[in-house]
């Protein structure tokens, strides 16, 4: 069993759409929550971080973590075609990473 | 931005010739990375660092070595490239728990790698 389940889409949205990313994982140690969004030929960046469980928003985005579930969430509101980019979530018990794979997202214009 | 290079950015090489990437960071963190990506298999670590010379062997290390003499500065060598090691490469750096980055990573933008 992987570390961290990450569905890879791919997604495709018309522009507008609320957009929900979601990863899964089975180490009960993960206290750090990570969301990248990478561009075609770039590299990772950090989207979004998360400490332990609950909610945290920034603009256009809200990252959530459910520990009881082992369950972490990306909400995209209002998305936009620059939004298209694939969307890695991470998760770590302190300097080791753990990935999963992306999921890739389009929207549409 | 974090402050992360990487040299080169892009590079076609021949099978069984020696290939060194550097990464360069301006954040005076402690732990730094290398990272491939592949289609279907996403990132994988190959080697990081916690510090100066020590170095640790990630989910990949076959084939790679690296070192660290200075805290700014992580080289990953392919002792003799192989078609199997092209791929993306990404270095990346975070710091101490005890720090205000705690728990977060930081890419740089990547050296692609291409071996004939």
């Amino acid at each position: 069993q992987k570390e961290v389940e990450q569905d890879p889409g791919p997604l495709s949205v018309p522009e507008g759409a609320i957009v929900s990313l979601n990863c899964t994982y089975s180490n009960s140690a993960f206290q750090y929550f990570m969301w990248y969004r990478q561009y075609s030929r770039k590299g990772p960046e950090l989207l979004m971080y998360t400490y332990s469980s609950g909610n945290k928003e920034d603009g256009r985005f809200t990252a959530q973590v459910d520990k009881s579930s082992k369950y972490i969430s990306l909400f995209i509101r209002d998305s936009q075609p620059s939004d298209s980019a694939t969307y890695l979530c991470a998760m770590s018990n302190g300097n080791q990473f753990y990935f999963g794979t992306g999921t890739s997202l389009t929207v549409i214009p | 931005d974090a402050g992360i290079t990487q040299s080169p950015r892009h590079k076609v090489t021949e099978t069984g010739t020696p290939v060194t990437l550097r990464c360069h960071q301006t954040e005076n963190h402690r732990y730094m990375y290398w990272y491939r990506q592949d289609p279907g298999h996403g990132l994988r670590l190959i080697h990081y660092s916690y510090g100066v010379k020590d170095t640790d062997k990630g989910e990949v290390s076959d084939g790679y070595s690296v070192s660290r003499s200075k805290t700014e500065d992580f080289l990953l060598t392919l002792e003799s490239a192989t078609s199997s090691q092209t791929s993306v490469y990404f270095c990346a750096i975070s710091d101490d728990l005890t720090t205000t980055d705690a728990g977060e990573l930081f890419f740089g933008e990547g050296s692609r790698l291409t071996v004939l």
